[in-house]
């Protein structure tokens, strides 16, 4: 069964580290990618996706994601998180036009 | 403010009961979704309405039906539903480009307690 895992559960930074939350897929087939963010008591909210070309996607608020096919993985990138970055985030996957599958997601807490 | 509202915002019903939800979005997109957030689990899209086709998880009970009369309104009709169907269901909307970078916009979601 088409799965998607987001190996962190809880990540907690200070101001100005990098940041990379992993994703991997198991879906084998052509993919839709997208990661999600929920800040504290807001709607979801989407990142950025890939649908296909360069696979180095830039999403809102400086973030971005390197989909590797050979790997099976979207990881999300931040290269200096700020304390407003605190949101659950939540990697998806779409296969085709089959519906979209979610990581169970990643509680990202950045300290000042 | 984001453009989609749902009603009602609460919903308390029976198991044997037949409710709907109402979506609708008031930003000129293509696009319609339902999703169920749950405690503690995965957000889980329930049905995608995107440029007049209808993609569905097959996971979601056929106790849940979507119906989506037009570009700007979508509903969800429920009947014979489980407490563990208790939950938040939110709707969004979204322009599908392909190549662009769209948004979601989500609803507040109406909060679900079935008894």
């Amino acid at each position: 069964a088409q799965s998607v895992s987001q190996h962190n559960h809880h990540v907690i930074l200070s101001e100005a580290a990098s940041l990379e939350l992993g994703c991997n897929y198991s879906y084998g087939g052509t993919v839709n990618l997208f990661w999600y963010v929920q800040y504290p008591g807001q709607h979801l909210q989407l990142l950025l996706k890939y649908f296909s070309g360069d696979p180095l996607v830039k999403g809102i608020k400086g973030f971005e994601a390197e989909f590797i096919k050979s790997k099976f993985s979207f990881n999300l990138r931040k290269p200096s998180v700020q304390w407003s970055d605190t949101a659950e985030y939540f990697c998806a996957v779409k296969p085709g036009r089959r519906a979209l599958t979610f990581g169970s997601g990643t509680r990202l807490q950045v300290q000042p | 403010e984001t453009g989609v509202t749902q009603t009602p915002r609460h919903l308390v019903m029976g198991m044997t009961n037949k409710k709907s939800l109402k979506c609708e979005q008031h930003l000129g997109h293509n696009a319609m979704y339902w999703y169920k957030q749950s405690a503690k689990k995965p957000l889980e899209l329930m049905f995608v309405y995107s440029l007049e086709e209808r993609v569905e998880n097959n996971s979601v009970p056929s106790r849940f039906s979507p119906e989506c009369p037009n570009s700007s309104h979508l509903f969800l009709h429920l009947h014979t539903l489980q407490p563990e169907d208790s939950a938040l269901y939110l709707c969004a909307s979204s322009q599908e480009e392909r190549g662009g970078i769209n948004t979601q916009y989500f609803g507040p979601g109406t909060r679900l307690t079935v008894l």
